[in-house]
C-alpha cells in the first residue's frame, strides 16, 4: 500500500528564515505531487505540481519554490519567509491527473 | 464566481439522521469530482469519488452527480458523532493542467 510523509508536523519560524518541507511518498512510482496550503478558516490553495523528476508547475507567484530531486520526493522551500507564509502546508499524491489525490499528515507553520 | 462552491455551514444533525451536503460548480466540462472529509487540526481524507452522472454508494456515503445541473453532494446516513468534520468538495475541470478546484468546505457537527 502507498503511503506520504511529511515533516516536519510543526514549525516557528520567525520573518525572513530560510524554510525547507518535505514530502516523500512509498508504495508507488512516477506519481503526480502537489503541495497545498491551507490557511486558517480558509480552502486549500495549490501552490506547486510535478508529474515527475525535475518537472515543477507553479499556480501562484510567491516568494516559495518546489524541486523534485528523486521520484518520489518532493520539497518546498523558501529563502526568506513573510508572515503570509503561515498556514497548514499539505502534500498530495496521484496516480495522474483525473485520479483522486491522497493527502500527507501536513506541516503546520506559523512565522512569526 | 468560485469554481467549486459550498454552504460553510455549520450543519447540524442529530445522530441517526441524513446528512446532506451540496457542492455546485462552474465549468461544465469537469469530468472528476471528490469528497474529502478533515476533521480540525488533520489534513483531507478522500471519502469518495464519482465520475458519471447519477449515485454512487458506498458504505453509509453516498455521492450524487448532476453534470447538466453542474450539482455534485454527498448523503451521509445513520449520521454518527464520528462524522462530525468538515467536508471538502473537489473538481477537477477538463482543462486546467493538474488542478484540483477545492471548495472552502461545509461544516457538520452531529448531535448525539
Amino acid at each position: 500500500s502507498q503511503t506520504i510523509h511529511q515533516w516536519p508536523a510543526t514549525l516557528v519560524q520567525p520573518v525572513g528564515s530560510p524554510l525547507s518541507l518535505e514530502c516523500t511518498v512509498e508504495g508507488t512510482s512516477n506519481p503526480n505531487l502537489y503541495w497545498y496550503r491551507q490557511a486558517a478558516g480558509r480552502g486549500l490553495q495549490l501552490l506547486f505540481y510535478s508529474v515527475g523528476i525535475g518537472q515543477i508547475s507553479s499556480e501562484v507567484p510567491q516568494n516559495l519554490s518546489a524541486s523534485r530531486p528523486q521520484d518520489r520526493q518532493f520539497i518546498l522551500s523558501s529563502k526568506k519567509l513573510l508572515l503570509s507564509d503561515s498556514g497548514f502546508y499539505l502534500c498530495a499524491w496521484s496516480v495522474d491527473r483525473d485520479y483522486e489525490q491522497y493527502f500527507g499528515p501536513g506541516t503546520r507553520l506559523t512565522v512569526t | 464566481q468560485k469554481e467549486v462552491e459550498q454552504n460553510s455551514g455549520p450543519l447540524s444533525v442529530p445522530e441517526g439522521a441524513i446528512a446532506s451536503l451540496n457542492c455546485t460548480y462552474s465549468d461544465r466540462g469537469s469530468q472528476s469530482f471528490f469528497w474529502y472529509r478533515q476533521y480540525s487540526g488533520k489534513s483531507p481524507e478522500l471519502i469518495m469519488f464519482i465520475y458519471s452522472n447519477g449515485d454512487k454508494e458506498d458504505g453509509r456515503f453516498t455521492a450524487q452527480l448532476n453534470k447538466a445541473s453542474q450539482y455534485v453532494s454527498l448523503l451521509i446516513r445513520d449520521s454518527q458523532p464520528s462524522d462530525s468534520a468538515t467536508y471538502l468538495c473537489a473538481v477537477m475541470p477538463q482543462n486546467t493542467g493538474n488542478q484540483f478546484y477545492f471548495g472552502t468546505g461545509t461544516s457538520l457537527t452531529v448531535i448525539p
